[in-house]
């Protein structure tokens, strides 16, 4: 059956950084665009990153540009999320989630990123 | 930048009663318009495509209306699983951005 397992996720000082990743399986991964999107603790989702299938398009939101950076690989059915220079907004649960039709098909059970002195 | 608007906040429901929610966008989506169902401590589950299309096993009594601006989802006779947060999200398709609603909360009245 289609997984998708995050991990990578934990307690990091504001300024750090962190990487989560995204484990799929189940599915070709290789045909599938996958985004990143988030959710504080309490609140709604909130769309964080997108990459295409081949990883040669990226796009991010405005709260994160310049400072994520998602990117794949193919050969390991891996999505992984660079996150730097971090502030107490980037707290959330963090899932990854499979397209092959724009809207989300297959979705990760989350990985926590807790921002905090 | 599109702004999607859910309404209500929260509906209280009873068991076997009907529940309809709505989704409102600031500027036309056409049908780019998903639905999700999220319980507490889970994932977002996908309910609806295409504004009015069944994701793959979501049960009949679910279903979406709407094109446009305007959008729906209806819950004709609620069962005690059915009690969560719904998200509407307009997928665009390109660049692929989403935009995800603020949320409606379904309770138990």
């Amino acid at each position: 059956q289609v997984q998708l397992v995050e991990s990578g996720g934990g307690v990091v000082q504001p300024g750090g950084s962190l990487r989560l990743s995204c484990a799929a399986s189940g599915f070709s991964f290789s045909g599938y665009g996958m985004h990143w999107v988030r959710q504080a603790p309490g609140k709604g989702l909130e769309w964080v990153a997108y990459i295409r299938y081949d990883g040669s398009n990226k796009y991010y939101a405005d709260s994160v540009m310049g400072r994520f950076t998602v990117s794949r690989d193919n050969s390991r059915n891996t999505l992984s999320l660079q996150m730097d220079s971090l502030s107490a907004e980037d707290t959330a649960v963090y899932y990854c989630a499979g397209t092959s039709n724009h809207y989300g098909e297959y979705w990760g059970q989350g990985t926590l990123v807790t921002v905090s002195p | 930048e599109i702004v999607m608007t859910q309404s209500p906040a929260t509906l209280s429901v009873s068991p076997g009663e009907r529940a309809t929610l709505s989704c409102r966008a600031s500027q036309s989506l056409s049908s780019n318009l998903a639905w999700y169902q999220q319980k507490p401590g889970q994932t977002p589950r996908l309910l609806i495509y295409g504004a009015s299309t069944r994701a793959t096993g979501i049960p009949a009594r679910f279903s979406g209306s709407g094109s446009g601006t305007e959008f729906t989802l209806t819950i004709s006779s609620l069962q005690s699983e059915d009690f969560a947060v719904y998200y509407c999200q307009h997928y665009n398709n390109w660049p692929p951005t989403w935009t995800f609603g603020q949320g409606t909360k379904v309770e138990i009245k």
